[in-house]
């Protein structure tokens, strides 16, 4: 079965900055799907950044962008120039291609981030 | 606009009651799922829905049931059978069931008094 780790439950940083966020997961399959999705204080999920492990290249959303190690099995999100909204909780999560029930999200512990102005 | 409407936002219920969360989607996505997020936790999965009239017991379903007649909508009904129903329900929504990105509402408050 899929796993997926977020190992730091909290980080803090000053507006402007940027930050790191970790993740890590463990699979079998060789193709999957991997998320970052917001929560903010509103508790509803957003979309962060999307992507396919078949593409090398990393993902970027503006601001926000990952850095996908296959081989390490390891998918970071760093957020640059963080602004105040930025401050929210992390969802790291993964997705087999497969449907059923192994297409369902499977969801890391989350990380929570705060902005210092 | 397209997205996935949940109400209620807040829903109190009393012990032995049972309370329907609705969940509707205009986003034509065949896949819909219910989770439950409790307080400084991640999300569980309690049911889910391939396509209409299916639907399939997630990680935490005790207590819980569902219905899917029409593709749009998904509601969830809480149970008296389920002991612990304190928690934020976030219902969502995608094209399949496999590898599209996963979309969700707003979320609704369920809280028993």
């Amino acid at each position: 079965a899929q796993t997926v780790t977020q190992s730091q439950p909290e980080m803090s940083v000053q507006e402007a900055e940027t930050v790191t966020l970790s993740c890590t997961y463990d699979t079998s399959e060789s193709d999957y799907y991997l998320f970052w999705y917001k929560q903010p204080p509103s508790r509803q999920m957003i979309l962060v950044i999307r992507q396919e492990a078949y593409k090398q290249q990393n993902a970027t959303e503006n601001r926000f962008s990952v850095n996908f190690q296959k081989a390490a099995k390891s998918f970071s999100l760093k957020i640059s120039d963080s602004q105040l909204g930025d401050a929210a909780m992390y969802f790291c999560a993964y997705r087999s291609p497969y449907g059923g029930s192994q297409g369902n999200l499977i969801f890391g512990k989350g990380t929570k981030l705060s902005v210092k102005p | 606009d397209g997205g996935i409407t949940q109400s209620p936002k807040y829903l109190f219920r009393k012990e032995g009651q049972n309370v329907t969360l609705s969940c509707e989607q205009n986003l034509n996505h065949d896949a819909m799922y219910w989770y439950r997020q409790d307080p400084g936790q991640g999300l569980r999965l309690i049911y889910y829905s391939q396509i209409v009239n299916d639907f399939q017991k997630g990680d935490i379903a005790e207590g819980y049931s569902v219905s899917r007649e029409k593709k749009e909508s998904f509601p969830l009904t809480v149970t008296s059978a389920q002991k612990n129903p304190t928690a934020f329900y976030l219902c969502a929504s995608s094209m399949t069931s496999a590898g599209n990105t996963i979309y969700f509402g707003e979320g609704s408050w369920l809280t028993v008094v």
